[in-house]
């Protein structure tokens, strides 16, 4: 079985400055994919950023980029430079190779962008 | 182009009656994915469309939920004798079908039953 863990409920950051938002994951598949996706208010997830398990080089996306620490299994979203437009929801999920090509998704962290 | 697209967006339905909803995915994608997120949470995953085929439908809670994709493009997700346990966001994602290949979601449905 897979398991996403989100620790942070809720989050503030200041506007301009950079935020970390931690993922856990437990799985037993060899190579997997780590993806994280945002839910503003309106509902829509949108696709952000995604790292496979083999990749050796941290992923990055404009102001978004993925710590990923394979022995810790942790996957962490930094975002740089938080804009008023970053308030929303985030989601880390995961797809395992030999668990179909479903996604499991942790609980969601809520990022609140202050001015 | 076009993203994924659901119908209706909003859906007030009374304890016990049936309900449709529909999602029109990405042109060109071969893989649909059904997921139902209930307040404060992730979504959960209800099955997996490879063409015409639910290649997985080990989500699905019972079976009062059913979803078709009878061309290969529109599914359709059907939940008879609804309970006041099935109101939650339904959402729909596509991919072009690689293992690989990430998912992109449309904006939900939002369903009530009352």
């Amino acid at each position: 079985a897979q398991k996403i863990t989100q620790t942070q409920p809720g989050m503030f950051v200041q506007e301009k400055e950079a935020v970390t938002l931690d993922c856990t994951y437990d799985t037993s598949d060899q190579s997997y994919g780590l993806f994280w996706y945002k839910q503003p208010s309106s509902g829509e997830m949108i696709f952000l950023i995604y790292q496979g398990s083999y990749d050796e080089q941290n992923a990055t996306e404009g102001r978004y980029s993925l710590n990923f620490q394979k022995a810790r299994k942790s996957a962490n979203l930094v975002i740089s430079a938080s804009q008023l437009g970053d308030s929303a929801m985030y989601f880390c999920a995961m797809r395992g190779n030999n668990a179909g090509n479903m996604l499991t998704f942790g609980g969601g962290t809520r990022l609140m962008v202050k001015p | 182009g076009a993203g994924v697209s659901q119908t209706p967006s909003n859906k007030v339905t009374e304890k016990g009656k049936y309900v449709e909803l529909r999602c029109d995915p990405i042109s060109g994608h071969t893989a649909l994915y059904w997921y139902r997120q209930s307040l404060g949470q992730g979504p959960e995953f209800l099955i997996y469309f490879q063409g015409t085929g639910a290649a997985d439908d080990s989500g699905l809670p019972n079976d009062r939920f059913f979803a078709v994709r009878p061309e290969g493009s529109v599914s359709t997700l059907k939940i008879q004798r609804t309970e006041r346990g099935d109101s939650a966001v339904y959402l729909c994602a596509s991919s072009s079908g690689s293992s690989a290949e990430t998912q992109y979601f449309g904006p939900g449905t939002r369903l009530l039953v009352l």
